[in-house]
């Protein structure tokens, strides 16, 4: 079992649809929960972070993270084309924080105008 | 302000070729990554540097040696490339502690292809 999961995709939805974005882990020790988005040929760029459990909400996007199902989800609210991507979360604490994340193998999502 | 800088962005090599990636941020961070980003396997630490003059193995370090003499430079070397290493390489930089809340800066990559 790897470590954290993620469902590849892709993932396609209408312009306007709300996006639902999963990722599940094995290591009760992360405590820092953070997505990614990578535009095709780029680099991955932070999107949001949350520490422990709880929800953060900033503009269209939400993250959710529920440690007692190691399950953390990222939602898009009123998709847009420009948010289509891949999306990567990635994690980290115990004893491999402060040195590098973990990260998920990304889902694709494309959002149709 | 250019954040991180891979060079080159693309290189074909031969089996058996060496070749260097080199990574540069301005951004005075400590801390250096070099990750591969295969297909369904999501992005896996090479090395990582937590200051000048240090390195460490990450996850899949076998094949590669890096080096950071200056705090702002991240080498990433391949001494006999093998097919296996074609992927694409990516640098971040972060600063440590409680600012890795911050995440990663990234740099835009580099396509390996290994024939």
């Amino acid at each position: 079992q790897k470590e954290v999961e993620q469902d590849p995709g892709p993932l396609s939805v209408p312009e306007g649809a709300i996006v639902s974005l999963n990722c599940t882990y094995s290591n009760s020790a992360f405590q820092y929960f953070m997505w990614y988005r990578q535009y095709s040929r780029k680099g991955p760029e932070l999107l949001m972070y949350t520490y422990s459990s709880g929800n953060k909400e900033d503009g269209r996007f939400t993250a959710q993270v529920d440690k007692s199902s190691k399950y953390i989800s990222l939602f898009i609210r009123d998709s847009q084309p420009s948010d289509s991507a891949t999306y990567l979360c990635a994690m980290s604490g115990g004893d491999n924080y402060g040195q590098n994340f973990v990260f998920g193998p990304g889902t694709r999502l494309s959002v149709l105008p | 302000n250019a954040g991180v800088t891979q060079t080159p962005k693309f290189r074909v090599l031969k089996t058996g070729q060496s070749m260097t990636l080199l990574c540069a941020q301005d951004m005075n961070h400590e801390y250096m990554y070099w990750y591969r980003q295969d297909p369904g396997m999501g992005l896996r630490l090479i090395h990582y540097s937590v200051g000048e003059g240090t390195t460490a193995k990450g996850e899949v370090p076998d094949g590669y040696n890096v080096s950071r003499l200056k705090k702002q430079n991240f080498l990433l070397g391949l001494e006999s490339a093998a097919p296996s290493q074609t992927s694409v390489y990516f640098c971040a930089s972060s600063y440590p502690g409680t600012d890795l809340l911050y995440g990663y800066t990234f740099g835009s990559g580099t396509r390996l292809t290994v024939v």
